[in-house]
């Protein structure tokens, strides 16, 4: 039951800057809550890639970067590499839901 | 170093039963929430449930209330998922994950920032 949405692929050359959307609603992106983005390279598990709208874990290189406004979000990958070829989504709480929702997820390819 | 390790997925009828383990090491498990989600073949994540860290809460999707129970053995470091009345749709890898606390401790403000392997679960007779 995904409630965030995402554009279903993104593609670029290397090198080339990417963004990736995430659009909720007020119960909750709109509604305060962080949003979270996880990286699934194929056939692994997903990877903590930004969390809390904008922080990247240890290890994870700074060409990958979040934003938040309003209901929305975005990840925006700068010198795209082959590596970075994967599935990838967002992540926020639902006060619906008294829960977690994901993005429908998009994939990357690497031209 | 962090690990999740799933167990007990497999092939089982519909309105079958099954229980998930997932065995964690190298953090103080007794300390973080934990939650299950789900990843239908070639589809995306679904959260699943989630529990605090002694148990006194737990949160499910409206699609498994009723049928699928978390919990949590803290002496032993793991987290089970037993899953009851299963259906075709349950079939997915189901991944367990530590969720560490953002800005404060409230269910709401989680960050998954380890994952297991995940355990396959299909539902066919």
């Amino acid at each position: 039951q995904s409630v965030l949405t995402q554009p279903p692929s993104v593609s670029g050359a290397p090198g080339q800057r990417v963004t990736i959307s995430c659009t909720g609603s007020s119960s909750n992106i709109g509604a305060g809550y962080d949003v979270h983005w996880y990286q699934q390279l194929p056939g692994t598990a997903p990877k903590l890639l930004i969390y809390g709208n904008s922080n990247r874990p240890s290890g994870v290189p700074d060409r990958f970067s979040g934003s938040k406004s309003g209901t929305s979000a975005s990840l925006a990958i700068t010198g795209l590499q082959a590596e970075d070829e994967a599935d990838y989504y967002c992540q926020s709480s639902d006060s619906s839901l008294t829960g977690y929702v994901f993005g429908t997820g998009t994939k990357v390819t690497v031209l | 170093e962090v690990q999740l390790v799933e167990s007990g997925g497999g092939l089982v009828q519909p309105g079958g039963s099954l229980r998930l383990s997932c065995a964690a090491s190298g953090f103080t498990f007794s300390s973080y929430w934990m939650i299950w989600v789900r990843q239908a073949p070639g589809k995306g994540l679904e959260w699943v449930a989630n529990i605090k860290q002694d148990g006194s809460e737990k949160y499910y999707v409206d699609s498994v209330k009723g049928r699928f129970t978390i919990s949590r053995d803290n002496a032993k470091n793991s987290l089970y998922l037993q899953m009851n009345s299963l259906r075709a749709e349950d079939t997915a890898v189901y991944y367990c994950a530590r969720a560490r606390s953002g800005y404060n401790s409230a269910w709401y403000s989680k960050i998954f920032d380890y994952w297991g392997q995940g355990t396959l679960v299909t539902v066919s007779s």
